[in-house]
Parts: structure tokens; C-alpha cells; sequence
């Protein structure tokens, strides 16, 4: 069964840093883009990131670019987001989510559970 | 960037049909097929019902239908039943070489 589990999550003060991470399990991870996509208390659905199966290319939503990185290590089926100088607005939980296709469709097929961020002082 | 427009809310009876529209721009809806919806169920995941436009995913029953034409892309329920209760939300890839999803679409069924 193709898994995907988030975690990381937490609160954090204004200006902070965290270090999201996701264990994929039950499919070959390096085929497949991967996405970060949040959705803060009450409200819709979020794209924040993106990086393809190598790893050679990502890309970020314009109210992450510059704070947020994207990163992943298929040697050990893990996706990552380093989230610095992070703001209220960026409380959300974060789904971690694989690419329905392995020639990329910009459609999440396999979605976690979910990590809480809170940014609050 | 701004979301992608959808109707707030819809509903309609058991054994009825809805559509949902997502309207976009000839930058994102208009200009590609990686339009897909989902459904997300309250304190649940999103889970894909539609990817390229038309295509269902494995599992995912024939009720459900999307299509596209010019820059709105449209999701059609058919027979509704009560478990069609739910938000939807459609997405688009867009030539910024992002995602972008529309603000969703609460479903009541009657």
C-alpha cells in the first residue's frame, strides 16, 4: 500500500524555523514528483511547493519563495520542507503528497495525514 | 495568484446531478490539461477524483465527470448520494509552473 507520513510540525514563534518531513513507503519514491500543500484552520486548500523525482527541479508559491525549501533524499524515501522566518500566516497543517504520474501531472494521488505548524508568540 | 473561482456551495437531492465550475485564465485552466479535482471529506485528506481534465483515477466511481472548455473547467456529479457530502476543490497547473486551486465548493446533499 503507497503510504505518505508527515511530521515535524509544532509551535513556533514569529521569525522561526521548522523542519517538515515525509517517510514515503510503498512505492518507488524517485519515479515520483512530490508536493507540499497546506490548508490553514478553516479555509481551503494551499500549493506551497513542489520537486520533481531527481530532485533537479522545484518550485514555490509566491507567499513561500525565498523562506521555504524544498528538498528530498531518495536514498531514504523522505521528502523534506525547511520553512525559515515563518509568519502567522503560514499556520496551516501540511499535507505531504505524491504525483499521480511518473511523467508528472501535477495531480496528487497519495496524500498523508497531515502535520499541525502553529506560528504564534 | 489569485485562487481559481468556484461556487461557495451547491447541493441537490439524492439521485440528482451537480456540476461545479472552476474558472481560471488562458495562464492556467485555459492553457493546460492538468486540471484535476478533489474531494475532501471534513477532518480528512483531499482525495484526487479527476486528473487531466477527464481522467479517473482507479477506484473512483463513473458518477463523477469532468470536462473543460475555454478557461472553466466543470466537475459533474451524478446520483448524488449522502457520502457526496463534502468540499471540492479543483486545481490547475499554470504557466508559472505552479499549482494554483480554487477555493472550493461545499456540497450539501438534501
Amino acid at each position: 500500500e503507497m503510504q505518505v507520513l508527515e511530521s515535524g510540525g509544532g509551535l513556533v514563534q514569529p521569525g522561526g524555523s521548522l523542519r517538515l518531513s515525509c517517510e514515503a513507503s510503498g512505492f518507488t519514491f524517485n519515479y515520483y514528483a512530490m508536493t507540499w500543500v497546506r490548508q490553514a484552520p478553516g479555509k481551503g486548500l494551499e500549493w506551497v511547493s513542489y520537486i520533481s523525482g531527481s530532485g533537479d527541479s522545484a518550485y514555490y508559491a509566491d507567499s513561500v519563495r525565498g523562506r521555504f525549501t524544498i528538498s528530498r533524499d531518495n536514498s531514504e524515501n523522505t521528502l523534506y520542507l525547511q520553512m525559515n522566518s515563518l509568519r502567522a500566516e503560514d499556520t496551516a497543517i501540511y499535507y505531504c503528497a505524491k504525483d499521480i504520474l511518473v511523467r508528472g501531472g501535477f495531480c496528487m494521488d497519495v496524500w498523508g495525514k497531515g502535520t499541525t505548524v502553529t506560528v504564534s508568540s | 495568484q489569485s485562487a481559481l473561482t468556484q461556487p461557495a456551495s451547491v447541493s441537490g437531492s439524492p439521485g440528482q446531478s451537480i456540476t461545479i465550475s472552476c474558472t481560471g485564465t488562458s495562464s492556467d485552466v485555459g492553457g493546460y490539461k492538468y486540471v484535476s479535482w478533489y474531494q475532501q471529506h471534513p477532518g480528512k485528506a483531499p482525495k484526487v477524483i479527476i486528473y487531466d481534465v477527464i481522467n479517473r483515477p482507479p477506484g473512483i466511481s463513473n458518477r463523477f465527470s469532468g470536462s473543460k472548455s475555454g478557461n472553466t473547467a466543470s466537475l459533474t456529479v451524478s446520483g448524488l448520494q449522502a457520502d457526496d457530502e463534502a468540499d471540492y476543490y479543483c486545481s490547475s497547473y499554470t504557466s508559472s509552473s505552479t499549482v494554483i486551486f480554487g477555493g472550493g465548493t461545499k456540497l450539501t446533499v438534501l
